[in-house]
């Protein structure tokens, strides 16, 4: 499984777009790339997926450049619920694999 | 609200013990999941039942067990508690089997476990 390097802590502050980049130096050619949200004592929540190029949905958008090793979820313009912990997966889409959720980035923001 | 429950949401207990944690996933999903967040190791995958079949197996200990039944819910049971199963347990489920990227997992609340 490709292995994933994001950083612990962002700080950021209501109104502002953040940006979290992603590591996966190893990723496959079938791998796909997800992100999922955690609040505070709540289980994690599905955010975005995508594959290559741009994906972008109500909540956020996901860049992946050409060579895909690495990816950055955008929030645009966040509030305070927007603090999280943010994770980033890498995983096959066919085929059977576990998802492995690593430290996430913990996503603080102030007023 | 993922539509999955979990039930007790917080549980308190003493070290030898055996607890039994359990899960209902969403509506048609056919696959559960069973993870431990604990402070220090982050959010560990213990093991994947789908349909009532054991699927994939992670990082779970001897001492703990799962089983799908034919409602399709799952209880995760601990037993010889130690201090350090003091973590928050997640199920997840997820509508078909073959986990990875492909099948958006929906988390329930957690049960909260405290071994003292």
């Amino acid at each position: 499984l490709a292995k994933t390097t994001q950083p612990i802590s962002m700080d950021s502050y209501e109104g502002q777009e953040v940006n979290i980049t992603c590591s996966h130096n190893n990723i496959a050619t079938n791998d796909y790339i997800t992100w999922y949200q955690q609040f505070p004592s709540q289980g994690p929540r599905f955010i975005i997926q995508g594959y290559k190029t741009k994906v972008t949905n109500e909540v956020a958008s996901l860049f992946i450049p050409a060579d895909r090793k690495s990816s950055t979820l955008s929030l645009p313009r966040v509030s305070l619920s927007d603090t999280a912990v943010y994770y980033c997966l890498v995983a096959p889409d066919k085929g059977y694999s576990t998802l492995t959720f690593g430290k996430g980035t913990m996503l603080l923001v102030s007023p | 609200d993922s539509g999955v429950t979990q039930t007790p949401k917080h549980l308190i207990t003493a070290t030898g013990q055996r607890v039994t944690l359990r899960c209902s996933p969403r509506s048609g999903d056919l696959s559960v999941y069973w993870y431990q967040q604990s402070l220090d190791q982050g959010l560990q995958f213990l093991i994947q039942y789908y349909n009532g079949e054991e699927r994939a197996k992670g990082n779970i200990l001897e001492r703990f067990s799962a089983q799908q039944f034919p409602d399709l819910h799952s209880e995760l049971n601990l037993s010889s508690l130690e201090l350090g199963d003091s973590a928050l347990y997640f199920c997840a489920s997820s509508v078909g089997g073959s986990g990875g990227a492909g099948e958006t997992q929906y988390f329930g609340p957690g049960t909260r476990l405290l071994v003292l």
